[in-house]
């Protein structure tokens, strides 16, 4: 079964960095585009960054462009978010999320985790 | 602010059917795929509906998906209990470059 798990949340104060981890099994990485989305209380989804299956495209959403970076070890299965000068306006739940087809999929997410809590506070 | 446009909340009682509407523009629904998710506190995000119309595998006929110029509609009928949950629609915007979603939809099942 295809299985995503997040890590690496937790409290932070604002201006500290956090990297954020996801493990994925049950699946050939290597062949999908992955992105990483965030629910904020109150404010519903919002889409954070995106990777394509062989790193050769990637984007971010204006709010982190300049903070955060995106990053893949398909050998390690497993997807990154090393996020800084963080701020109170990044706290949520971040969820890891695989795009389908393989390939050629970007914005249509078929599997994701259960999300890491990211609280930025001082 | 979403640049997709949901009502807060739908409710309907058990057995009946329910339309959750997602409004958008020419950038992104009007010439893009819309996709619906449903969220339950506590588990995964789960693909409801994609590419407007279809359902992965596992999701019951009792969900569909439409869309018409810049708005799409998710459909419930038979509604269940379980049911209870916030859906949200989802698509690229071309002009912004980046993957949108709508503000979320509180489903009751009264």
């Amino acid at each position: 079964d295809v299985q995503l798990v997040e890590s690496g949340g937790g409290l932070v104060q604002p201006g500290r960095p956090l990297r954020l981890s996801c493990a994925a099994s049950g699946f050939a990485l290597e062949e999908y585009s992955m992105h990483w989305v965030r629910l904020v209380p109150g404010k519903g989804l919002q889409w954070v960054s995106g990777l394509s299956w062989n790193s050769g495209s990637i984007a971010y959403s204006d709010s982190v462009k300049g903070r955060f970076s995106i990053s893949r070890d398909n050998a390690k299965n497993s997807l990154y978010l090393q996020m800084n000068s963080l701020r109170p306006e990044d706290t949520a739940l971040y969820y890891c999320a695989r795009a389908t087809p393989p390939y050629s999929g970007w914005y249509n997410y078929d599997s994701w985790g259960l999300g890491t809590l990211v609280t930025v506070s001082s | 602010q979403s640049e997709l446009t949901q009502p807060p909340s739908v409710s309907a009682a058990p057995g009946q059917k329910v339309t959750i509407s997602c409004s958008g523009s020419s950038s992104n629904i009007g010439n893009n795929y819309v996709s619906w998710y449903q969220l339950v506190p506590g588990t995964a995000p789960k693909l409801l509906i994609y590419e407007n119309n279809k359902r992965p595998s596992g999701i019951p006929d009792r969900f569909s998906g439409s869309k018409s110029g810049t708005s799409a509609t998710l459909g419930i009928t038979g509604l269940q209990t379980g049911d209870e949950a916030d859906y949200s629609c989802g698509t690229w915007d071309s002009s912004l470059s980046a993957v949108i979603f709508g503000g979320g939809t509180k489903l009751t099942v009264l």
